[in-house]
This record gives C-alpha cells, structure tokens and sequence, in this order.
C-alpha cells in the first residue's frame, strides 16, 4: 500500500541554522509529492511538489527538496531557518494525476532564539 | 488573493447531535476535496468531488457522514449523529482539476464533541 512516512515528530533548530525535514514514501510507481506547511490556526499552504524532471525542486519561502529515488526519500531542506518558518510541515504523496494524496503524519519544528 | 472559505471556524457539539460544515472554493476550481485531520497527524482525505460528482469517498464513514456539492460550487459536509471520536479539525481544500495542480486549503473547522 502507498503510504508516506514522515520518520521525526519535533525537531528544534536554532535561528540562522540550516534545515533538513525527512520523507519518506512507498510507491511502485513514481509518485507525486509534496510538501505543507500548516502553521496554528491556519490552514496548510504548499512550499513545493514534485511531478517529474529535475529532483531538486525550488519552493517558496527558501525552500527546497531533493527527490532520491534509491532512498525513497523527499527531504526539505533551508539554508538558514528564522523564527517565522516554527510550524508544522507535512510531507505527501500520489501516485497518479487520478489518485488522491496520502499526508504523512508530520513534523513539528521549532526554532531555538 | 482568491482564498477557500470554511465556516463555522469553531463548533462544539453534543454527541448524538447533527453538525454541518460548509465550504467555499476558489472562483473556477473544479476539484473541491474534504479532509478530517486528528490532533497530531496528517490530514486524511475523506471524499473528493469533481464538480458535483463524487471521485473518491472511500473513506467517509457512511453511516453518520453525507457530503453534497449540488451545483458543483460551494460544499457542505455533515455529521448526524456525531460522536465523541469525531472531534478533529475539517479541512477544505479546491484545486483547478488534477492532483497535479496545486490544493488550496482554507482555515478549517474544529469539531469538539462533548
């Protein structure tokens, strides 16, 4: 079954150091994936996807993901975190343009002053 | 810039009582999805409707959950009767047509039930 896992709950970082949020995901096929953020009392807002094409996706917000399919993994990464990226980030995936998206289970970042 | 609309924001309920929730999506987006997220996980997709057609509801409990989009626009999702195990945050989100394209997703409603 296709799933995404999403291996790291919480995670602190200090402001100004560099990021790297782990997916990983289990499709036959390759698959579609995406990364969310949701912060409080918000919804959840894209950062970045990846169809096809070159594995290393630029997203908003500095942003970006790697896509490895001999790790199946699609990890975020960011250079230099600030205060303002503390939220939730959600990894996901599909299959097909037909399919719907499979959310992993999350990971909680805050930042350290 | 376009926004999903959700409303109420907040609801707390009794169980066995019916509740309602209701979706606006962006002007033009023919995909229009409800998700149930539990505190501490990842939004689950409990159906998805392409205009006014159901695609996938696979994972709406059928007894207790209907979701109508009658013009293929606005949505409501309903709960009747609600149980306690119901309390979670429902999320809408719309989308052009595709999983390709983009899902936005609006603030969601917190379901408490007592």
């Amino acid at each position: 079954a296709q799933s995404v896992t999403q291996p790291d709950i919480h995670i602190t970082v200090s402001e100004g150091a560099s990021l790297e949020l782990r997916c990983n995901y289990s499709y036959g096929a390759t698959p579609y994936l995406f990364w969310y953020v949701q912060s409080p009392g918000q919804g959840l807002q894209l950062l970045l996807k990846y169809f096809s094409g070159d594995t290393l996706v630029q997203g908003i917000k500095g942003f970006e993901a790697e896509f490895k399919r001999s790790q199946s993994s699609f990890n975020l990464r960011k250079p230099s975190v600030h205060w303002s990226d503390a939220a939730e980030y959600f990894c996901a995936g599909g299959y097909s343009s037909a399919s719907k998206i499979i959310f992993g289970s999350g990971t909680r970042l805050s930042i350290r002053p | 810039e376009a926004e999903v609309a959700q409303s109420p924001r907040y609801k707390i309920t009794e169980k066995s009582q019916a509740v309602a929730f209701w979706c606006d999506p962006i002007s033009g987006h023919a995909t229009l999805y409800w998700y149930r997220q539990i505190l501490g996980q990842g939004p689950e997709l409990l159906v998805q409707f392409q205009d006014e057609s159901v695609v996938d509801d696979s994972q709406l409990p059928k007894d207790r959950f209907s979701a109508e989009r009658l013009k293929g626009v606005d949505s409501t999702l309903k709960i009747q009767p609600a149980e306690l195990g119901d309390s979670a945050m429902y999320l809408c989100a719309s989308s052009s047509r595709t999983l390709t394209d983009t899902q936005y997703f609006g603030p969601g409603t917190r379901l408490t039930v007592l």
